[in-house]
């Protein structure tokens, strides 16, 4: 199973772009990374998906590279409300017996 | 359309005492999941039903129980709490569209055992 190692925190102004990493070295063939996003007192809320390349949706932009060891979360103009911890997930997808494990997340504090 | 609701909210146990956690999802998902979250920390894979029928142990199995009632439930069962289980309870179902897993996930269940 593909672990993930993420910063534990990280800090930024209101209206600069974030990027986070995540490595996952023994990501497996057929997994997808995903990133979610959780809030106090809240369960975690998926952001985005992707196999390799990058993937852009309205809320963030995911960025693969080639060896898919690793993968960057980047959240364009962040405000005060994307305060929160951000998981990466990469997913064991074998036929029946799914398991995705969550790793420890990055803490981001958006400043004002 | 709800998504996955979880009940109770919240919960306070004895030492000792069971209770069960349920989880219902109205997605059709075939998928379900329950991971428990310490403060602080990140969440920990407890049990998992990839479909009806079957259930798997995850990362933190120790002193749980789960039923998968049928496509749409999925309980979590504690037989004899115990402190260290004090935590926020967290279920989740699963589609996979265009693309690999995606986690819905409830509002969660705080537990605390005295």
């Amino acid at each position: 199973l593909a672990k993930t190692t993420q910063p534990i925190s990280m800090d930024s102004y209101e209206g600069q772009e974030v990027n986070i990493t995540c490595s996952h070295n023994n990501i497996a063939t057929n997994d997808y990374i995903t990133w979610y996003q959780q809030f106090p007192s809240q369960g975690p809320r998926f952001i985005i998906q992707g196999y390799k390349t990058k993937v852009t949706n309205e809320v963030a932009s995911l960025f693969i590279p080639a060896d898919r060891k690793s993968s960057t979360l980047s959240l364009p103009r962040v405000s005060l409300s994307d305060t929160a911890v951000y998981y990466c997930l990469v997913g064991a997808d074998r036929s029946g017996a799914n398991n995705l494990f969550f790793g420890t997340g990055t803490r981001l504090t958006v400043i004002p | 359309n709800a998504g996955v609701t979880q009940t109770p909210k919240f919960q306070v146990l004895k030492t000792g005492q069971s209770m069960t956690l349920q989880c219902a999802q109205d997605m059709n998902h075939n998928s379900m999941y329950w991971y428990r979250q310490d403060p602080g920390m990140g969440l920990r894979l407890i049990y998992y039903s990839a479909s009806e029928g079957t259930t798997d142990k995850g990362e933190v199995p120790n002193g749980y129980n789960v039923s998968r009632l049928n496509k749409r439930e999925f309980s979590l069962r504690l037989e004899s709490a115990a402190p260290s289980q004090t935590s926020v309870y967290f279920c989740a179902s699963t589609v996979r569209d265009r693309g690999g897993e995606k986690l819905f996930f409830g509002s969660g269940t705080q537990l605390s055992v005295l």
